[in-house]
């Protein structure tokens, strides 16, 4: 799976949006971009994926770069309760490794009020 | 919505005891995974399950762990002798497909203290 790096910590004030920003530059041309979410110590609960355009969802929009080599994850009015690690997790999409997901450290994303 | 059980919620074992945590995935999926996260560290995969058979372990993985779907709704993961370095929050997760455009989602997790 290709490596991902993302910021260690950002802040966003409540109501505005919150972009997090994710470098996948060794991405292979059928891996999927996959968003995850981790609030306090629950489960990861998963936010959006895309390949190629552009996605969005209930939760948030998915923005990938024309060569795939990045993307931004946005939430578009944070509150206090999307305070929580972010995820940007590239999908295996060869031999038995469609299944796993590998977790970086991710982004603390704290909203402040 | 239908979603991803696990139970207990916390438990506590004495190191080299046996354990066995419980997960009820979503009912039309086939797929099934675990995954642990030491305090403080990444989440972890440690296995996945398709078939009554094991697709993907990793080195974390070894002979002191377990996996079964006894009956039609549970998947359990065993640890047969528990080391003080299993302590950990363990999820379950399930999916309906195996490919990459497929999305696993996670139980609650279940926080493992080995004293």
């Amino acid at each position: 799976d290709a490596k991902t790096t993302q910021p260690p910590s950002m802040d966003c004030a409540e109501g505005r949006a919150a972009n997090l920003p994710c470098n996948h530059s060794t991405i292979s041309g059928n891996e999927y971009v996959y968003w995850y979410r981790q609030i306090h110590s629950q489960g990861p609960q998963y936010i959006i994926h895309g390949l190629k355009n552009n996605e969005t969802n209930e939760m948030a929009s998915l923005i990938i770069t024309e060569d795939r080599k990045s993307s931004t994850l946005i939430l578009p009015h944070a509150t206090l309760r999307d305070t929580a690690v972010y995820y940007c997790i590239v999908r295996g999409a060869g031999g038995t490794s469609y299944g796993k997901l590998t977790f970086g450290q991710g982004t603390i994303l704290t909203v402040h009020p | 919505e239908p979603e991803v059980t696990q139970t207990p919620s916390h438990q506590v074992t004495q190191m080299g005891q046996e354990v066995i945590l419980h997960c009820v995935p979503i009912s039309n999926h086939l797929y099934f995974y675990w995954y642990r996260q030491i305090l403080g560290q990444k989440v972890e995969f440690l296995v996945s399950f398709y078939n009554n058979e094991i697709s993907e372990k990793s080195e974390i993985f070894d002979d002191q762990f377990s996996v079964e779907r006894p009956d039609g709704s549970n998947f359990t993961l065993k640890i047969r002798s528990t080391k003080l370095e299993d302590s950990a929050m363990y999820f379950c997760a399930s999916s309906e497909r195996w490919d990459s455009t497929d999305t696993q989602y996670f139980g609650p997790g279940t926080r493992l203290t080995v004293l």
